[in-house]
């Protein structure tokens, strides 16, 4: 199947790490990635990670790969308010069109 | 460089009425994607183009078309609509594929009544 599953809300304090998780069925995927989607916007690129890799860190996020278990997670260090927004792994490389296949996204918020 | 960019950015359509949306794609990017996004849903794959073929589709019926112009921007068509058709249409371009990192515009929101 296509499915990408995540959880649907997570709720952390200003300041603490954010840990935001997701499975994908499709061991043959190419790139695998994380969007933000803020209210009444269109999805902002936020990382992604290569299949051959475990770990890739930009700033405040590490991105997670486990290939076995076909799990990845995004970690937010230091999470603001600002970082309040849902957020959708997808992965990408089957067939011909690089087509992304979306999760259905996890609502993150972050309270003071 | 200017981002990916859609118009319009809010319509509504009565049932059974025809709809053009367009794209205008980021500079350099050969390659765009359509997506609906359902309230409360993550987008789905609509079809994709590529030097102005389709180049994939994915579960939507025949009424969605599209075209893909000379300077790579786009157009995503729907026929006959219907209240379900009711969603955020995303465009996403990129550099072609297996290059990473598509670039997402803001969206039209479309409402059929």
């Amino acid at each position: 199947g296509e499915d990408v599953e995540q959880s649907l809300f997570l709720s952390v304090r200003e300041g603490d790490s954010s840990v935001i998780n997701c499975t994908y069925t499709d061991s043959s995927s190419t790139y695998l990635y994380w969007y933000k989607q803020e209210p009444g916007a269109g999805l902002q690129l936020l990382t992604y990670i290569f299949s051959n890799m475990d770990m890739k860190q930009d700033q405040r996020l590490t991105v997670l790969l486990n290939k076995k278990d076909k799990h990845l997670s995004l970690r937010i260090a230091d999470t603001q308010t600002g970082d309040s927004a849902i957020y959708f792994c997808a992965e990408s490389g089957r067939g011909n069109t690089d087509k992304l296949i979306f999760g259905t996204g996890t609502r993150l918020q972050v309270f003071p | 460089e200017t981002g990916v960019t859609q118009s319009p950015t809010h319509l509504i359509k009565t049932r059974g009425q025809q709809v053009t949306l367009r794209c205008s794609s980021q500079s350099g990017h050969n390659t765009v994607s359509w997506y609906q996004q359902a309230l409360g849903q993550g987008p789905q794959f609509i079809f994709q183009y590529y030097r102005e073929e389709e180049n994939g589709r994915g579960n939507f019926p025949p009424r969605f078309s599209g075209l893909q112009f000379p300077n790579y921007s786009s157009e995503l068509n729907v026929n006959a609509l219907e209240l379900d058709d009711s969603a955020l249409y995303l465009c996403a371009s990129s550099l072609g594929r297996g290059r990473p990192g598509y670039t997402f515009g803001s969206g039209t929101r479309l409402t059929v009544v």
